[in-house]
């Protein structure tokens, strides 16, 4: 299973970006990457997902670099309903796309 | 609200007994899927269903099994339960597979 990795928290102040890494250096070419996050005492709620462009929705961007072997989740404007664990994750065709959840980066947002 | 519903929201019992999670999916989902989280840890993708079918299965113990029913509705049936299934369970739907819709959980103890 192709693997990410993440810090394991991270601290930004409200009302600032917060640019949230994902290292994933064994993706392969069909591999999709998923952002979903998990605010405290709720399930998991979809963020974003990209394959090789970089994305935007309401809620965030996706940065993906140009070899694919990172991506940074971008919330252009942290506030306090923001703080939950983010998690990246990849999923793969050829495992009928299962969403393979590693730790995730828990964010604290700052007031 | 997701729009996907799990019942019941706790659930407490003794080992060796037998429990059943209930999952209603989106209003026009196909897919179910099921999740296990122990305390602090990601999520464990257990099995999916796609219109009554099963579609993929992760790390399912022989002593769990589901189902899904034609009207959608999926139920997770965990059996000779040990100390260390306590746990919370995730039910997810979705349309397709870049978006799942996660339940509010359910949140099993065994005593």
């Amino acid at each position: 299973d192709a693997k990410t990795t993440q810090p394991n928290s991270m601290e930004s102040n409200e009302e600032e970006p917060v640019h949230l890494p994902c290292n994933h250096s064994t993706i392969s070419g069909t591999d999709y990457i998923h952002w979903y996050r998990q605010l405290p005492s709720q399930g998991p709620e979809y963020v974003i997902h990209g394959l090789t462009s970089n994305v935007n929705n309401r809620m965030a961007s996706l940065a993906i670099a140009e070899d694919r072997k990172s991506s940074t989740l971008i919330l252009h404007r942290a506030t306090l309903r923001d703080a939950a664990v983010y998690y990246c994750i990849l999923s793969r065709m050829d495992s009928n796309y299962q969403l393979i959840w590693g730790a995730g980066t828990k964010l604290i947002i700052k007031p | 609200d997701s729009g996907v519903t799990q019942t019941p929201k706790h659930l407490i019992t003794a080992t060796g007994q037998r429990v059943t999670l209930r999952c209603s999916p989106r209003s026009g989902d196909l897919s179910v899927y099921w999740y296990q989280q122990s305390l602090d840890q990601g999520l464990q993708f257990l099995i999916q269903y796609y219109n009554g079918e099963e579609r993929a299965k992760g790390n399912i113990l022989e002593r769990f099994s589901a189902q899904q029913f034609p009207d959608l509705h999926s139920e997770l049936n965990l059996s000779s339960l040990e100390l260390g299934d306590s746990a919370l369970y995730f039910c997810a739907s979705s349309v397709t597979y870049n978006e799942q819709f996660f339940g509010p959980g359910t949140r099993l103890t065994v005593l």
